[in-house]
Protein backbone atom coordinates (compact mmCIF):
# COMPACT_ATOMS: atom_id res chain seq x y z
CA UNK A 1 0.00 0.00 0.00
CA UNK A 2 1.23 3.13 -1.08
CA UNK A 3 -1.27 5.20 -0.06
CA UNK A 4 -0.82 9.24 1.38
CA UNK A 5 -4.08 10.69 2.36
CA UNK A 6 -4.98 14.17 2.77
CA UNK A 7 -8.01 16.16 4.60
CA UNK A 8 -9.72 17.73 4.18
CA UNK A 9 -10.03 17.85 0.47
CA UNK A 10 -11.39 21.44 0.15
CA UNK A 11 -11.05 23.86 2.72
CA UNK A 12 -12.01 27.84 2.33
CA UNK A 13 -11.11 30.29 5.22
CA UNK A 14 -11.32 33.94 6.17
CA UNK A 15 -8.17 35.60 6.75
CA UNK A 16 -8.89 35.82 10.63
CA UNK A 17 -9.74 31.89 10.76
CA UNK A 18 -7.43 29.35 12.42
CA UNK A 19 -7.84 25.53 10.79
CA UNK A 20 -5.57 22.55 10.23
CA UNK A 21 -4.28 20.50 6.99
CA UNK A 22 -3.92 16.66 7.92
CA UNK A 23 -1.60 13.80 6.32
CA UNK A 24 -1.38 10.46 7.10
CA UNK A 25 0.27 7.74 6.15
CA UNK A 26 0.77 3.99 7.13
CA UNK A 27 3.73 2.93 5.43
CA UNK A 28 5.93 3.11 8.26
CA UNK A 29 7.78 5.88 6.23
CA UNK A 30 10.16 8.20 8.25
CA UNK A 31 10.44 11.80 6.45
CA UNK A 32 7.37 13.39 5.21
CA UNK A 33 6.83 16.21 3.31
CA UNK A 34 4.58 19.60 3.03
CA UNK A 35 4.32 21.39 -0.58
CA UNK A 36 2.45 24.51 -1.72
CA UNK A 37 1.28 24.20 -5.56
CA UNK A 38 0.08 27.56 -7.39
CA UNK A 39 -2.03 26.88 -10.77
CA UNK A 40 -0.19 25.73 -13.37
CA UNK A 41 3.25 25.89 -11.63
CA UNK A 42 5.70 22.69 -9.95
CA UNK A 43 4.96 22.13 -6.70
CA UNK A 44 7.30 24.44 -4.08
CA UNK A 45 8.82 22.49 -0.86
CA UNK A 46 7.85 24.34 2.41
CA UNK A 47 9.04 21.55 5.42
CA UNK A 48 10.24 18.18 5.64
CA UNK A 49 10.56 15.79 9.10
CA UNK A 50 12.79 13.78 9.08
CA UNK A 51 12.23 10.71 12.11
CA UNK A 52 9.49 13.03 13.29
CA UNK A 53 11.72 16.30 13.57
CA UNK A 54 12.37 19.14 11.06
CA UNK A 55 15.00 19.31 9.26
CA UNK A 56 14.27 21.67 6.70
CA UNK A 57 12.03 24.57 6.34
CA UNK A 58 12.33 26.52 3.60
CA UNK A 59 11.94 30.20 4.52
CA UNK A 60 8.25 29.80 4.98
CA UNK A 61 6.25 32.24 6.82
CA UNK A 62 5.39 31.64 10.44
CA UNK A 63 1.57 31.83 9.61
CA UNK A 64 2.19 28.15 8.49
CA UNK A 65 2.70 26.01 11.25
CA UNK A 66 3.84 22.20 10.72
CA UNK A 67 3.52 19.41 13.32
CA UNK A 68 4.09 16.06 13.46
CA UNK A 69 2.89 14.05 16.36
CA UNK A 70 4.15 10.75 15.20
CA UNK A 71 6.03 8.94 12.47
CA UNK A 72 2.25 8.53 10.48
CA UNK A 73 0.60 11.80 11.30
CA UNK A 74 1.86 15.06 9.75
CA UNK A 75 -0.14 18.47 10.10
CA UNK A 76 -0.07 22.07 8.90
CA UNK A 77 -1.71 24.79 10.91
CA UNK A 78 -2.75 27.95 9.21
CA UNK A 79 -3.19 31.33 10.67
CA UNK A 80 -4.03 34.58 9.47
CA UNK A 81 -3.38 33.43 5.84
CA UNK A 82 -3.40 36.12 3.46
CA UNK A 83 -5.41 35.27 -0.51
CA UNK A 84 -2.31 34.63 -2.18
CA UNK A 85 -1.81 31.58 -0.01
CA UNK A 86 -4.61 29.99 -1.71
CA UNK A 87 -3.19 27.00 -3.74
CA UNK A 88 -3.01 23.08 -3.48
CA UNK A 89 -1.13 21.57 -0.68
CA UNK A 90 0.14 18.16 -1.04
CA UNK A 91 1.82 16.02 1.66
CA UNK A 92 3.97 13.32 0.50
CA UNK A 93 5.98 10.68 2.37
CA UNK A 94 9.09 8.72 1.67
CA UNK A 95 10.82 5.42 3.66
CA UNK A 96 13.93 7.92 4.35
CA UNK A 97 14.61 11.58 3.53
CA UNK A 98 15.89 11.50 -0.28
CA UNK A 99 14.20 7.93 -1.24
CA UNK A 100 10.93 7.92 -3.59
CA UNK A 101 8.67 10.35 -2.45
CA UNK A 102 4.64 9.65 -2.33
CA UNK A 103 2.03 11.75 -2.77
CA UNK A 104 -1.60 12.83 -1.25
CA UNK A 105 -3.99 14.18 -3.59
CA UNK A 106 -3.71 17.41 -1.75
CA UNK A 107 -6.05 20.09 -0.02
CA UNK A 108 -7.81 22.98 -2.10
CA UNK A 109 -7.51 26.13 0.11
CA UNK A 110 -9.27 29.11 -0.48
CA UNK A 111 -8.46 32.28 1.27
CA UNK A 112 -11.28 34.71 1.50
CA UNK B 1 21.67 26.20 -6.94
CA UNK B 2 19.73 23.67 -8.93
CA UNK B 3 18.08 24.55 -11.94
CA UNK B 4 15.71 21.52 -13.71
CA UNK B 5 13.82 22.27 -17.28
CA UNK B 6 11.44 20.42 -18.99
CA UNK B 7 10.89 21.42 -22.78
CA UNK B 8 9.04 21.71 -24.24
CA UNK B 9 5.90 22.65 -21.78
CA UNK B 10 3.09 21.66 -23.87
CA UNK B 11 2.64 18.78 -26.39
CA UNK B 12 0.05 16.90 -28.48
CA UNK B 13 0.34 13.62 -29.96
CA UNK B 14 -1.77 11.66 -32.36
CA UNK B 15 -2.77 7.81 -30.33
CA UNK B 16 -0.13 5.21 -30.80
CA UNK B 17 2.76 7.43 -31.06
CA UNK B 18 5.62 7.30 -28.96
CA UNK B 19 6.57 9.92 -26.35
CA UNK B 20 9.70 11.82 -25.66
CA UNK B 21 9.86 14.17 -22.50
CA UNK B 22 13.19 15.73 -21.90
CA UNK B 23 14.52 17.18 -18.18
CA UNK B 24 17.80 18.69 -17.92
CA UNK B 25 19.42 20.02 -14.61
CA UNK B 26 22.04 22.09 -13.65
CA UNK B 27 23.87 20.26 -10.80
CA UNK B 28 25.14 17.26 -12.10
CA UNK B 29 25.54 16.20 -7.74
CA UNK B 30 22.11 14.78 -7.74
CA UNK B 31 20.98 11.90 -5.24
CA UNK B 32 18.19 10.70 -7.50
CA UNK B 33 15.76 12.00 -10.27
CA UNK B 34 12.16 10.89 -10.30
CA UNK B 35 9.46 10.99 -12.71
CA UNK B 36 5.42 11.80 -11.63
CA UNK B 37 2.30 12.25 -13.36
CA UNK B 38 -0.18 14.45 -12.39
CA UNK B 39 -4.00 15.42 -13.15
CA UNK B 40 -5.59 18.81 -13.50
CA UNK B 41 -5.99 19.39 -9.77
CA UNK B 42 -5.12 15.62 -8.51
CA UNK B 43 -2.03 14.86 -6.57
CA UNK B 44 1.22 13.40 -7.84
CA UNK B 45 1.83 9.86 -9.14
CA UNK B 46 4.93 8.30 -9.08
CA UNK B 47 6.42 6.82 -12.27
CA UNK B 48 9.76 6.18 -11.85
CA UNK B 49 12.99 7.01 -9.91
CA UNK B 50 16.10 6.78 -10.96
CA UNK B 51 19.16 6.42 -8.61
CA UNK B 52 22.13 8.62 -9.77
CA UNK B 53 24.18 5.39 -9.88
CA UNK B 54 21.83 4.03 -12.68
CA UNK B 55 21.48 5.19 -16.45
CA UNK B 56 17.90 3.67 -17.28
CA UNK B 57 14.39 2.35 -15.34
CA UNK B 58 11.72 0.84 -16.97
CA UNK B 59 8.37 -0.12 -15.93
CA UNK B 60 5.62 -1.29 -18.86
CA UNK B 61 5.57 1.07 -21.44
CA UNK B 62 7.84 3.51 -19.63
CA UNK B 63 11.70 4.32 -19.46
CA UNK B 64 13.67 6.49 -18.30
CA UNK B 65 17.13 6.97 -18.54
CA UNK B 66 19.18 9.40 -16.86
CA UNK B 67 22.95 11.33 -18.26
CA UNK B 68 24.38 13.07 -15.42
CA UNK B 69 27.20 14.22 -16.86
CA UNK B 70 25.54 16.11 -19.55
CA UNK B 71 22.35 17.10 -16.99
CA UNK B 72 19.80 15.27 -18.86
CA UNK B 73 16.95 12.29 -18.26
CA UNK B 74 14.53 11.26 -21.08
CA UNK B 75 11.06 10.10 -20.12
CA UNK B 76 9.77 7.68 -22.94
CA UNK B 77 6.23 6.49 -23.38
CA UNK B 78 5.46 3.70 -26.06
CA UNK B 79 2.32 3.36 -27.54
CA UNK B 80 0.66 6.40 -26.61
CA UNK B 81 -2.89 6.16 -25.38
CA UNK B 82 -5.25 9.36 -24.58
CA UNK B 83 -5.37 7.68 -20.63
CA UNK B 84 -1.46 8.95 -20.83
CA UNK B 85 -3.09 13.05 -20.96
CA UNK B 86 -1.39 14.74 -17.91
CA UNK B 87 1.20 16.73 -16.82
CA UNK B 88 4.59 14.65 -16.35
CA UNK B 89 6.59 16.61 -14.11
CA UNK B 90 10.55 15.41 -13.12
CA UNK B 91 12.14 16.66 -10.07
CA UNK B 92 15.96 15.83 -8.83
CA UNK B 93 17.04 14.98 -5.32
CA UNK B 94 20.37 17.21 -4.21
CA UNK B 95 22.89 16.86 -1.62
CA UNK B 96 22.07 19.73 1.21
CA UNK B 97 23.37 19.70 4.54
CA UNK B 98 19.45 19.27 5.96
CA UNK B 99 18.71 16.98 3.97
CA UNK B 100 17.53 15.87 0.40
CA UNK B 101 14.87 17.91 -0.87
CA UNK B 102 13.50 17.36 -4.32
CA UNK B 103 13.70 20.59 -7.16
CA UNK B 104 10.72 20.20 -9.71
CA UNK B 105 10.85 21.27 -13.92
CA UNK B 106 7.79 23.15 -14.74
CA UNK B 107 6.34 20.19 -16.16
CA UNK B 108 5.32 18.93 -19.47
CA UNK B 109 1.70 18.96 -20.56
CA UNK B 110 0.70 15.95 -22.67
CA UNK B 111 -2.40 15.75 -24.99
CA UNK B 112 -2.73 12.47 -26.96
CA UNK B 113 -5.67 12.59 -29.76
CA UNK B 114 -7.58 9.91 -30.20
Amino acid sequence: DTEVTQTPKHLVMGMTNKKSLKCEQHMGHRAMYWYKQKAKKPPELMFVYSYEKLSINESVPSRFSPECPNSSLLNLHLHALQPEDSALYLCASSQENGYEQYFGPGTRLTVT
Amino acid sequence: KQEVTQIPAALSVPEGENLVLNCSFTDSAIYNLQWFRQDPGKGLTSLLLIQSSQREQTSGRLNASLDKSSGRSTLYIAASQPGDSATYLCAVSGFEAAGNKLTFGGGTRVLVKP
